[in-house]
């Protein structure tokens, strides 16, 4: 059974561009959760989707951060513009059913915002 | 507020000696505990989990962790440790059911494990 994959690993860009972030889940996972983590700490979420259905964003920063999971399925984390201090690796996790389920992580994005 | 907190940034250990990776908690209602390990460049792996029932859960490669309600721990062990044991490990909470944090795992800042031949 494949992982939850993301792409891409690596990404470079300068300060106020725009760069987005793929995942697509472990197949039958109607859960979606993107994390960030900075170095030397641990996860924090993002976002968290229930289908296509976004029922926590609270920690997202809505003023350059968006996310979509059109279908169910896939997702993209957008960020517009970026800023330095966004440098971190971007987690996609994603899990089935209920709360107790652990959630199986992607190996992540790293972003250099230079 | 919730959080979870691994208060060794690193833990040294001889090879076939044990380990314990501490991890205390403070959140409301009766948590779910997790136990997650992460080698370099790689995403985190599910080690282990506490949702009910026998304070000693059993885990992957060996490890185990005992729950404990009155200290509100959810420490890792393992009885022999190996080299390739060596990893960055967190500890994280998930409150139950029913609380405004209903499925957001809540992240310690994790513990560098270091085994040495």
């Amino acid at each position: 059974e494949a992982g939850v994959v993301q792409s891409p690993r690596y990404k470079i860009i300068e300060k106020k561009q725009p760069v987005a972030f793929w995942c697509n889940p472990i197949s039958g996972h109607n859960t979606l959760y993107w994390y960030l983590q900075n170095l030397g700490q641990g996860p924090e979420l993002l976002i968290r989707y229930e289908n296509e259905e976004a029922v926590d964003d609270s920690q997202l920063p809505k003023d350059r951060f968006s996310a979509e999971r059109l279908k169910g399925v896939d997702s993209t984390l957008k960020i517009q513009p970026a800023e330095l201090g966004d440098s971190a690796v971007y987690l996609c996790a994603s899990s089935a059913g209920s709360s107790y389920n652990e959630q199986f992580f992607g190996p992540g994005t790293r972003l250099t915002v230079l | 507020a919730q959080s979870v907190a691994q208060p060794e940034d690193q833990v040294n250990v001889a090879e076939g000696n044990p380990l314990t990776v501490k991890c205390t908690y403070s959140v409301s209602g009766n948590p779910y505990l997790f136990w997650y390990v992460q080698y370099p460049n790689r995403g985190l792996q599910f080690l282990l989990k506490y949702i009910t029932g026998d304070n000693l859960v059993k885990g992957s490669y060996g490890f185990e962790a005992e729950f404990n309600k009155s200290q509100t721990s959810f420490h890792l062990k393992k009885p022999s440790a190996l080299v390739s044991d060596s990893a960055l490990y967190f500890c994280a909470v998930r409150p139950q059911e029913g609380s405004s944090n209903t499925g957001k795992l809540i992240f310690g800042q994790g513990t560098t494990l270091q085994v040495k031949p």
